[in-house]
C-alpha cells in the first residue's frame, strides 16, 4: 500500500524558515517524480514544486521560486521542502503527492499545516 | 501559464441526478494532460480521471471525463451521497502544473 506521511509543519514568523518532510512507503521511491501541492485555508489547490525521480531536475511555481527548495533522499525514501523567507500568504496545508500518468498525481499524503504569523 | 476556469462554482443537485462539471483552459492543454480530483472536507484530494478520460484505479464507472484542447468535462452519471464534494481539474504542460479553482457539488 502506498503511503505518504508529511511532517514538519507548524507556526513560524514572517521571514522565518521551515523544512517539511514526506516519508514514503509502498512503492519504488526512486522511480517516481514527487511534488508538493498546498491549500490555503478555505481555498483551492496550488502546485508548489516538483522534483524528478533522480533529483536532477526541479520545477517551482513562480510564487515560491527563489524561496523554496525541493529535494529528495532516495535511500531514505523521503521528500523535503525547504521553505525560506516565509510570508503570511504561504500559510496553507502542504501535501506531498506522487506523480502518475499524464502529469497527474495518484497518491497524496494527509498534509501538514504551515502557519506564518507574527 | 495556462489558467483553468471551472464552472459552475457551485452545483446543487439531488442524489440520482446527473452532474456535469466544466473546465476551460486559457490555452490548449497538450496531449490531453488534464486530470480531475475529488476532495472532501478535511481530506486530501483523490485522483478520479487522468489523460482527460481515463479513470484512475478503483474509481466507479459513474465518473467519466471527456474533452480536448481547451474544453473538458467531468460527468457523474448518477450522484450518490458520497459524491457531494469539491472537484478540481488540473493540467500539466511545459514543466508547470496548474489547478482550476474548484466546483462544489452540494446536496439540493
Amino acid at each position: 500500500e502506498v503511503q505518504l506521511l508529511e511532517s514538519g509543519g507548524g507556526l513560524v514568523q514572517p521571514g522565518g524558515s521551515l523544512r517539511l518532510s514526506c516519508a514514503a512507503s509502498g512503492f519504488t521511491f526512486s522511480s517516481y517524480a514527487l511534488s508538493w501541492v498546498r491549500q490555503a485555508p478555505g481555498k483551492g489547490l496550488e502546485w508548489v514544486s516538483t522534483i524528478s525521480s533522480s533529483g536532477g531536475s526541479t520545477f517551482d511555481a513562480d510564487t515560491v521560486k527563489g524561496r523554496f527548495t525541493v529535494s529528495r533522499d532516495n535511500a531514505k525514501y523521503t521528500l523535503y521542502l525547504q521553505m525560506n523567507s516565509l510570508r503570511v500568504e504561504d500559510t496553507a496545508v502542504y501535501y506531498c503527492a506522487k506523480a502518475a500518468a499524464a502529469g497527474s498525481f495518484d497518491y497524496w499524503g494527509q498534509g501538514t499545516l504551515v502557519t506564518v504569523s507574527s | 501559464e495556462i489558467v483553468l476556469t471551472q464552472s459552475p462554482g457551485t452545483l446543487s443537485l439531488s442524489p440520482g441526478e446527473r452532474a456535469t462539471l466544466s473546465c476551460r483552459a486559457s490555452q490548449s492543454v497538450s496531449s490531453s494532460y488534464l486530470a480531475w480530483y475529488q476532495q472532501k472536507p478535511g481530506q486530501a484530494p483523490r485522483l478520479l480521471i487522468y489523460a482527460a478520460s481515463s479513470r484512475a484505479t478503483g474509481i466507479p464507472d459513474r465518473f467519466s471525463g471527456s474533452g480536448s484542447g481547451t474544453d473538458f468535462t467531468l460527468t457523474i452519471s448518477r450522484l450518490e451521497s458520497e459524491d457531494f464534494a469539491v472537484y478540481y481539474c488540473q493540467q500539466y504542460g511545459s514543466s508547470l502544473w496548474t489547478f482550476g479553482q474548484g466546483t462544489k457539488v452540494e446536496i439540493k
